[in-house]
């Protein structure tokens, strides 16, 4: 059975702070997808990460994935205000099937 | 170009009555799915359609939860009975369904609330 874990749960970080949050897994695996979701509001998609040693960068996110490892960072870079909001990891296994979710990380950026 | 669409966004309901949920996957898009989120669950996976394959339904859980998807688009999860435990944001998803194409774009849920 495919687990998803994510740590920290919980963050909160200052604004111009960098931080980055993990999320592991528990089966081979090469597709890995990060959302973003704001309190009320549905999923958005942030990355999608198809093979080892992707790297994609967004503003002032970063997401890796090492598939050797079963590990993808999100990187937060200078983190300012608008990035408060919480953050999914999830894998399939083999594309064009359900996501498995992290439990999230709640980011709270503050001043 | 429209994105998926779900109605209603809300919906209270009492205990032991049926709902009915709809979702709007994006035009063209044959893989659609229906995941809950909820407090103490997080996001679960509920069921998928792909095409004119049989749906995997080995999220649903219970016998209580049902869906369907006519004519290869729309697509209703019904909930009979409701409890309590059924109270949770529905949310629904559709992707390309291609080799290359499975990044799953989302609605915007459907909140119920069972009294």
């Amino acid at each position: 059975e495919l687990k998803v874990e994510q740590n920290p749960l919980f963050l909160s970080m200052q604004e111009g702070k960098n931080y980055t949050i993990y999320c592991n897994y528990s089966t081979t695996s090469d597709r890995l997808y990060w959302y973003r979701q704001d309190p009320g509001k549905s999923l958005e998609s942030l990355f999608v990460l198809l093979s080892n040693g992707a790297v994609k960068q967004e503003g002032r996110l970063m997401a890796s994935l090492d598939t050797k490892a079963r590990l993808s960072t999100l990187h937060i870079t200078a983190a300012v205000h608008d990035l408060s909001a919480t953050y999914f990891c999830a894998v399939d296994i083999t594309g064009n099937t359900p996501l498995v979710f992290g439990k999230g990380t709640r980011l709270s950026v503050i001043a | 170009g429209a994105g998926v669409s779900q109605s209603p966004s809300n919906k209270v309901t009492e205990k032991g009555k049926d709902v009915e949920l709809r979702c709007d996957p994006i035009s063209g898009h044959t893989a659609l799915y229906w995941y809950r989120q909820s407090l103490g669950q997080g996001l679960e996976f509920l069921i998928y359609f792909q095409g004119n394959s049989a749906p995997d339904k080995s999220g649903l859980p219970s016998d209580r939860f049902s869906a369907e998807r006519t004519g290869g688009s729309v697509s209703t999860l019904t909930i009979q009975r409701t409890q309590q435990e059924d109270s949770a944001v529905y949310l629904c998803a559709s992707s390309l369904g291609g080799m290359l194409a499975y990044e799953q774009y989302f609605g915007p849920g459907t909140r119920l609330t069972v009294t």
